[in-house]
């Protein structure tokens, strides 16, 4: 069975463009996770979407947004790029939508650069 | 403000010792807590997992223990093995909410 998979793998992108991140889930799973992992740092909750409806948020400003499409893969738009938006995302799924207590399943990440 | 914290960035232990890995949070709301393991390279993988009404939850090699009163959560590895090796991060939630997550502990297990 295919686990999560995101793509790219490595974007670089400079100040102030649109980054474009995706994430396919496991199959059968209807619920997709954002984190961001910034250098140095833990991972930091940005998104949940379940069934295509955005779930929860974290406490990221709002140019940071995505959708969920209707064969659940999921899109993260990170617009305005900032210096500080370099970091690794990840992108997990999960099988019965009950997020945190659900086991979340995460893809490799998308290594974002901006210069 | 971090409500989950992992004080010890690294660990190093000799193959067949104990690992403690430990975790400290803030937030009296949490009532649910989980251990990843990350690989370089890879995203990461569940572990191990307890709920706020137990103090211990054991699953092979790896315990992990709750401490409410003193908000501090740790993680056993016994017997330690070389492909134990990793990035190891508590998390924490809320009412089944979102995760909040330490910063991670780079655990290294000496043949």
């Amino acid at each position: 069975e295919a686990g999560v998979t995101q793509s790219p793998t490595h974007l670089i992108k400079t100040r102030g463009q649109q980054a474009t991140l995706r994430c396919s889930p496991i199959s059968g799973h209807t619920s997709v996770y954002w984190y961001q992992q910034a250098l140095g740092l833990g991972l930091q909750f940005l998104l949940w979407y379940d069934e295509g409806e955005e779930r929860n948020r974290g406490n990221f400003p709002p140019r940071f947004s995505g959708r969920q499409f209707p064969n659940y893969s999921s899109e993260l738009n990170v617009n305005a790029l900032e210096l500080e938006d370099s970091a690794l995302y990840l992108c997990a799924s999960s099988l019965l939508g009950q997020g945190a207590l659900d086991t979340q399943y995460f893809g490799p990440g998308t290594r974002l650069t901006v210069l | 403000d971090q409500q989950v914290k992992q004080n010890s960035p690294s660990l190093s232990v000799q193959e067949g010792r104990i690992s403690i890995l430990n975790c400290d949070y803030t937030n009296s709301m949490f009532d649910y807590f989980l251990w990843y393991k990350k690989y370089p390279a890879e995203g990461p993988t569940f572990l191990i997992s307890i709920s706020s009404i137990k103090d211990k939850n054991e699953d092979g090699r790896f315990t992990v223990f709750l401490n409410k009163s003193a908000k501090h959560l740790s993680l056993h590895i016994v017997p330690s093995q070389p492909g134990d090796s990793a990035v190891y991060f508590c998390a924490a939630s809320a009412l089944g909410n979102m995760l909040t997550f330490g910063g991670g502990t780079r655990l290294m297990v000496k043949p």
